[in-house]
């Protein structure tokens, strides 16, 4: 299985503060057709895990523009640009190039 | 307003079965492929499979292909997950997914299945 290691496992900011979060894969995501089925969610305390980003790069619906996602092949980013309470939670990136699709181990977001 | 409602979970024993539904509303349910994803205690969240739209076709993880099965009844809107000889690391938090192009764009609110004797 692909193994998506993410770091840091927490993350303390402070309000408007950007800060970004890594996630390497253990094989490549890019598949023969040419795309990166690279993804990441944000869990709010207390709710469900929520779509931030598909494709590694385009924003889901609703979601705000201070979130971009970047990278290629095993080595993609997710970018807070000015964080807000409301992003405080879990970010998990996830993947599903290989199945089966596999996850990683979050990282918390909490407040300096 | 897409909505995902899953129930059935509980307190089981080991080596007992459980199935889980997930009534879906909002959407044409028929039309979009599902999923099973559990969340342990620790958070460690798992894709545990996903079924086509007409339900004629089952991904699963290979860990768990032997004692989990996916299901759907579109005329009830329903997705099924039947868990077989239930073991103490299936404790979780398990969610329905609508998924679409790979992207889970909707998650049910979770039920929680506590596997103890």
């Amino acid at each position: 299985d692909v193994v998506l290691t993410q770091t840091p496992s927490t993350l303390s900011a402070t309000i408007g503060q950007s800060v970004s979060i890594s996630c390497r894969s253990s094989q490549s995501l890019l598949d023969s057709a040419g795309n990166t089925y690279l993804y990441w969610y944000l869990q709010r305390p207390g709710q469900s895990p929520q779509l931030l980003i598909y494709l590694v790069s385009n924003l889901g619906s609703g979601v705000p523009n201070r979130f971009s996602g970047s990278g290629s092949g095993t080595d993609f980013t997710l970018k807070i640009s000015g964080v807000e309470a409301e992003d405080l939670g879990v970010y998990y990136c996830m993947q599903a190039t290989h199945a089966p699709w596999t996850f990683g181990g979050g990282t918390k977001l909490e407040l300096k | 307003e897409v909505q995902l409602v899953e129930s059935g979970g509980g307190l089981v024993k080991p080596g007992a079965s459980l199935k889980l539904s997930c009534v879906a509303s909002g959407f044409t349910f028929s039309d979009y492929w599902m999923s099973w994803v559990r969340q342990t205690p620790g958070k460690t969240m798992e894709w545990i499979g996903d079924i086509k739209y007409d339900g004629s076709y089952t991904n699963y993880a290979p860990s768990l292909k032997n004692r989990f099965t996916i299901s759907r009844d579109n005329a009830k809107s329903t997705l099924y997950l039947q868990m077989s000889n239930v073991r103490s690391e299936d404790t979780a938090t398990y969610y329905c997914t609508r998924h679409i192009l790979r992207v889970f764009d909707y998650w049910g609110q979770g039920v929680m299945v506590t596997v103890s004797s």
